[in-house]
């Protein structure tokens, strides 16, 4: 079955400094990925996908995630981090194309503070 | 255009009690999708509909929870008797073929 790690539950990163947010997956072929941003009280917003070519993809608000396939990773960076970042991030896995509107699998997220 | 509309976005309810959800997808999206979050946890499916047609429902607890769609367009999320654990914040999702999942805001139940 799909699942998704996100190892790290809470991570806190200097206003400025960079970021990492680890994501690995199970699956049985290589799947869509996704990072998914939720603050407070909100919904759940795309930040990027990757469904297949190169493996570096940009996303919204500066983010970008690499797809590794030997490590099974999808990690999201940001090489300067705002205030505006802290929320709570989630990678998400969903099925090959051509596979029917198959829901997502979501890790447990990891939440990003971010201090002065 | 519009995205995906959920009410209320807040309930409280005491334990035992039934509570209704409601989402209004995107126009013309015909796979629709009900998530619970509890907190510290990502989402986790209950429902899929395709149009009016249920695709998956083996995670929806059918003791307590039940959900329609009729006509293919709006959906209702039903509790009824609420429990404690029940708590958690309820998403409402959206796709057209080929699409990425759009979500709506939530609804985030407390039961007491």
């Amino acid at each position: 079955a799909q699942s998704v790690t996100q190892p790290d539950i809470h991570i806190t990163v200097s206003e400025g400094a960079s970021l990492e947010l680890r994501c690995n997956y199970s699956y049985g072929a290589t799947p869509y990925l996704f990072w998914y941003v939720q603050s407070p009280g909100q919904g759940l917003q795309l930040l990027l996908k990757y469904f297949s070519g190169d493996t570096l993809v940009q996303g919204i608000k500066g983010f970008e995630a690499e797809f590794k396939r030997s490590q099974s990773s999808f990690n999201l960076r940001k090489p300067s981090v705002h205030w505006s970042d802290a929320a709570e991030y989630f990678c998400a896995v969903g099925p090959p194309r051509n596979s029917g509107n198959t829901p997502l699998v979501f890790g447990k997220g990891t939440r990003l503070s971010v201090i002065a | 255009e519009a995205g995906v509309a959920q009410s209320p976005r807040y309930k409280i309810i005491e334990k035992r009690q039934s509570v209704a959800f409601w989402c209004n997808p995107i126009s013309g999206h015909a796979t629709l999708y009900w998530y619970q979050q509890i907190l510290g946890q990502g989402p986790k499916l209950l429902i899929q509909f395709q149009n009016n047609g249920v695709v998956d429902d083996s995670q929806l607890p059918k003791d307590r929870f039940s959900a329609e769609r009729l006509k293919g367009v709006d959906s209702t999320l039903k509790i009824q008797p609420a429990k404690l654990e029940d708590s958690a914040v309820y998403l409402c999702a959206s796709s057209s073929s080929g699409t990425v999942p759009s979500f709506g805001p939530g609804t985030r139940l407390t039961v007491l």
